[in-house]
């Protein structure tokens, strides 16, 4: 397809579980962001990737939060020992470059039990 | 990361123009104006961005003012289909490392038939 892929759309997991969520971006975009939405609120960033290098993990909420893009394309966010409030839909982005327009995916929407 | 003030919700009525404004007085030189916009269920996309002067596009139009203090987003006739969260977002594209888009909560925009 031609847009931001994003899988799965919808995850249940028991708390403490671990859950891995998929990004695949436009292809030839360098720039990957994640965002991470709570209901009623505006997306949080969460990190940014140019090409395989994570430039900035500023947002992540805790060590239990880490991404990666190994070969500069697909991206996957994973949450270790999930907690309720960890229950949110996550977004990914991507862009020709750092600068340009960011096109989202659907988001994926997580909710811990 | 310089702020931008919107109302919480507006009201408008279908096949009326609708201006959104957005303050963000502390706004730096090197920062374009962004806004994007996020449909129910879905993630959020671009509609238009400026720097100074006033930007059209076949979505909407961008009004700035001259001190660059605050803005508006002229939609000119609004459908149902309008109906989204509309986020005013200051982006520095000068730098190299601080790409990321920072959100606030928007401005929820309810279109009446």
């Amino acid at each position: 397809g031609a847009g931001v892929s994003q899988s799965p759309r919808y995850k249940v997991a028991k708390r403490g579980q671990d859950v891995a969520l998929r990004c695949d971006p436009i292809s030839g975009h360098v720039s990957l962001f994640w965002y991470q939405q709570a209901l009623g609120q505006g997306p949080e960033f969460l990190t940014y990737f140019q090409n395989e290098a994570q430039l900035d993990k500023s947002g992540l909420p805790s060590d239990r939060f880490f991404a990666e893009r190994p070969e500069g394309s697909v991206s996957t966010l994973k949450i270790q020992r999930t907690q309720q409030e960890d229950s949110a839909v996550y977004l990914c982005a991507s862009s020709v470059r750092g600068s340009g327009e960011l096109f989202f995916g659907e988001g994926s929407r997580l909710t811990v039990l | 990361d310089a702020k931008t003030t919107q109302p919480n919700s507006m009201e408008s009525n279908e096949e009326e123009p609708v201006h959104l404004p957005c303050n963000h007085s502390t706004i730096s030189g090197t920062d374009y104006i962004h806004w994007y916009r996020q449909l129910p269920s879905q993630g959020p996309e671009y509609v238009i961005h400026g720097l100074t002067s006033n930007v059209n596009n076949r979505m909407a139009s961008l009004a700035i003012a001259e001190d660059r203090k605050s803005s508006t987003l002229i939609l000119h006739r609004a459908t149902l289909r309008d109906a989204a969260v509309y986020y005013c977002i200051l982006r520095d594209v000068g730098g190299y490392r601080d790409d990321k888009i920072i959100f606030g909560k928007g401005t929820r925009l309810h279109i009446l038939p």
